[in-house]
């Protein structure tokens, strides 16, 4: 089983800055097999990027992803007020099990 | 449109079984490449996989549950239904049905998530 390990735990900034996310697998994800879902208070996670850095339908292009076997990261440019929110990463494919990590907090500095 | 609906008690008694249901609307079970997936999220916790239903009926688990832990399709009710059973304290969580689809099997479409529960 694949172990996702998320930096920083919290991470406090501004609107208009740049929040850099970042998620650590214990083995190579193959097919850059890493999705990014954020989630807000009360609410079901969302889906925000796949294959590491494919964003899904209607997710603005502020949000971007990059990284590959075991290092990936998740950017979004100039933080909107909408963006505060908790941000995961999880490994999927066609062979479960499947994980995710531990997840970052973006909160208004 | 795609919809998944969770429901099942609120509240179980500590070593019962929890049974939950997610209802899917917009997509049949039986089409192939489509699945339907389980995860929990204790309060203000992490979210934690748990099981995974392909449309050709394979299924798969997480390791540290799979002792605890059935999923079953009713494709006549297009229903996902996820057993629990010998429940703790500790399995009180929000849990979420999510729907995945071939070739990249990751969670695009969430239900709202139902908070169960479980205490004496």
């Amino acid at each position: 089983e694949i172990v996702l390990t998320q930096s920083p735990g919290t991470l406090s900034l501004s609107p208009g800055e740049r929040a850099t996310l970042s998620c650590g697998a214990s083995q190579d994800i193959s097919s850059n097999y890493l999705a990014w879902f954020q989630q807000k208070p009360g609410q079901a996670p969302r889906l925000l990027l796949y294959g590491a850095y494919i964003r899904a339908t209607g997710i603005p292009d502020r949000f971007s992803g990059s990284g590959s076997g075991t290092d990936f990261t998740l950017t979004i440019a100039r933080l909107e007020p909408e963006d505060f929110a908790v941000y995961y990463c999880q490994h999927y494919g066609p062979s479960p099990p499947w994980t995710f990590g531990q997840g970052t907090k973006v909160e208004i500095k | 449109q795609i919809t998944l609906k969770e429901s099942g008690p609120t509240l179980v008694k500590p070593t019962q079984t929890l049974t939950l249901t997610c209802t899917v609307s917009g997509v049949s079970l039986n089409k192939i490449g489509v699945g339907v997936g389980w995860i929990r999220q204790p309060p203000g916790k992490a979210l934690e996989w748990l099981a995974f239903i392909f449309w050709d009926d394979a299924r798969r688990y997480s390791p540290s549950l799979e002792n605890r832990l059935t999923i079953t399709k009713d494709t006549s009710e297009n229903q996902v239904v996820l057993t629990m059973t010998k429940v703790d304290p500790m399995d009180t969580a929000t849990y979420y049905c999510a729907h995945a689809t071939s070739p990249y099997w990751c969670f695009d479409l969430w239900g709202r998530g139902t908070l169960i529960t479980v205490s004496s």
